[in-house]
């Protein structure tokens, strides 16, 4: 299976400041045939369900607001939040579905400091 | 608007089974497959397989294995999952969720609340 890694564990970023959340994967979800990275983020607040924020890598989900992007490449992702909102904080997974079974990251739990 | 409603939180004691329904509104339910996933306290998402509602085929991941069985009801638009030989690492929310459209196989873009199973003597 793949195993997902994210660093770090909890970050604590002030109102409108950058957050950033780091993925690793310990094989490439890269597809060399179509140049896509099979890798997503979800958001995930207190007693809900994930939500999907990010596919391909960079895509957006329909209705996520432009401060969320995510970047990366092969084995090595990015989550960026340009201007941390209230409403942001949450438990962030990245997840890979390049290869059977699909596979998370542990999480990055995201505050406001 | 497109729902998943999940029964409610269950305990049961070890050796014993649980069956978790989802119910689909708002959609065809036999034009996407349902995924279940689950998260054990404080800890990460897991996979666990899927359910074609149109056929009935399914897929479980290798760790569930011959303790699961994933089935629907499509005169009512509900997916099940029954999880047998309850152990106390089996204690987490399960969740059901539908399969984005798309070139891939695991992407999901609408998920049930969630249902708590505890396992315990």
């Amino acid at each position: 299976d793949i195993v997902m890694t994210q660093s770090p564990d909890s970050l604590a970023v002030s109102l409108g400041e950058r957050a950033t959340i780091n993925c690793k994967s310990s094989h490439s979800v890269l597809d060399s045939s179509n140049n896509k990275n099979y890798l997503a983020w979800y958001q995930q607040k207190p007693r809900q369900p994930p939500k999907l924020l990010i596919y391909w890598a960079s895509t957006r989900e329909s209705g996520v607001p432009d401060r969320f992007s995510g970047s990366g490449s092969g084995t090595d992702f990015t989550l960026t939040i340009s201007s941390l909102q209230a409403e942001d904080v949450a438990v962030y997974h990245c997840q890979q579905y390049y290869l059977t079974p699909p596979t998370f990251g542990p999480g990055t739990k995201l505050e406001i400091k | 608007q497109v729902q998943l409603v999940q029964s409610g939180a269950e305990v049961k004691k070890p050796g014993a089974s649980v069956k978790v329904s989802c119910k689909a509104s708002g959609y065809t339910f036999t034009g996407y497959y349902i995924h279940w996933v689950r998260q054990a306290p404080g800890q990460g998402l897991e996979w666990m397989g899927w359910i074609n509602p149109n056929s009935g085929g399914t897929d479980y991941a290798q760790k569930f294995q011959g303790r699961v069985t994933m089935t629907r009801d499509t005169s009512i638009s509900t997916a099940y999952m029954e999880l047998s030989r309850l152990r106390s690492d089996d204690t987490a929310v399960y969740y059901c969720a539908r399969l984005r459209v798309g070139d891939y196989d695991f992407l999901w873009d609408y998920w049930g609340q969630g249902t708590l199973v505890t396992v315990s003597s």
